[in-house]
């Protein structure tokens, strides 16, 4: 079975610096995609950024990219330019691919992200 | 439209109480998703509806009734419920990949309700 661990319950960062979520995940195939979920408090929970395993190049949205290390099966979040608005719980999700039905998300424990201004 | 509604927001009922959650969405998604959300935990996967059948039971106690009426409605059915019940339960949607080929076919969820079980 699939499992995804994220080894940071908390972390903080100063407004404006730079900051890097770690996730791991285990699992057999070959084919899969990941993903980073961002749950304000109190608000929805929203996709940040999503990463195909068979694609080489490392996703980037704005001001937050992933370093996927297939081999080390290694999927971390950095943001950049931290803002206050980031703070939140964010959770590592893997799912594998499926030709037909609705898909599972693994997901991993979250880690809450505290920006200090 | 990227959006899930989810009613009501928040909800209190006794051990007795029978009680429906709702969810809709509008994006013509064919898979329809119940969590339920712990505190400072990830949400745990309850039900998935894909075309409108019941694909995915994670061995939820029968006090828990989920229902999709059609394509854009997704019902969750409470009734006899236990105070450890209580939790966040999110409504989420998904294409789906029946029509063929593999995408990433992300979910986006719902606020969620507040349910506490008193």
């Amino acid at each position: 079975a699939q499992t995804v661990t994220q080894s940071q319950p908390e972390m903080s960062v100063q407004e404006a610096e730079t900051v890097t979520l770690s996730c791991t995940y285990d699992t057999s195939e070959s084919d899969y995609y990941l993903f980073w979920y961002k749950q304000p408090p109190s608000r929805q929970m929203i996709l940040v950024i999503r990463q195909e395993a068979y694609k080489q190049q490392n996703a980037t949205e704005n001001r937050f990219s992933v370093n996927f290390q297939k081999a080390a099966k290694s999927f971390s979040l950095k943001i950049s330019d931290s803002q206050l608005g980031d703070a939140a719980m964010y959770f590592c999700a893997y799912r594998k691919p499926l030709i037909q039905g609705a898909q599972k998300l693994v997901f991993g424990q979250g880690t809450r992200l505290t920006i200090n201004p | 439209d990227t959006e899930v509604t989810q009613t009501p927001k928040h909800l209190v009922m006794g051990m007795t109480n029978k009680k429906s959650l709702k969810c809709e969405q509008h994006m013509g998604h064919r898979a329809m998703y119940w969590y339920k959300q712990k505190a400072k935990k990830p949400p745990e996967l309850m039900f998935v509806y894909s075309y409108e059948k019941l694909s995915i039971n994670e061995s939820v106690p029968s006090r828990f009734s989920p229902e999709c009426p059609n394509s854009s409605l997704l019902n969750l059915h409470l009734h006899a419920l236990q105070p450890e019940d209580s939790a966040l339960y999110l409504c989420a949607s998904s294409q789906d990949g029946i029509r063929g080929g593999t995408s990433s076919y992300e979910q986006y969820f719902g606020p969620g309700t507040r349910l506490t079980v008193t």
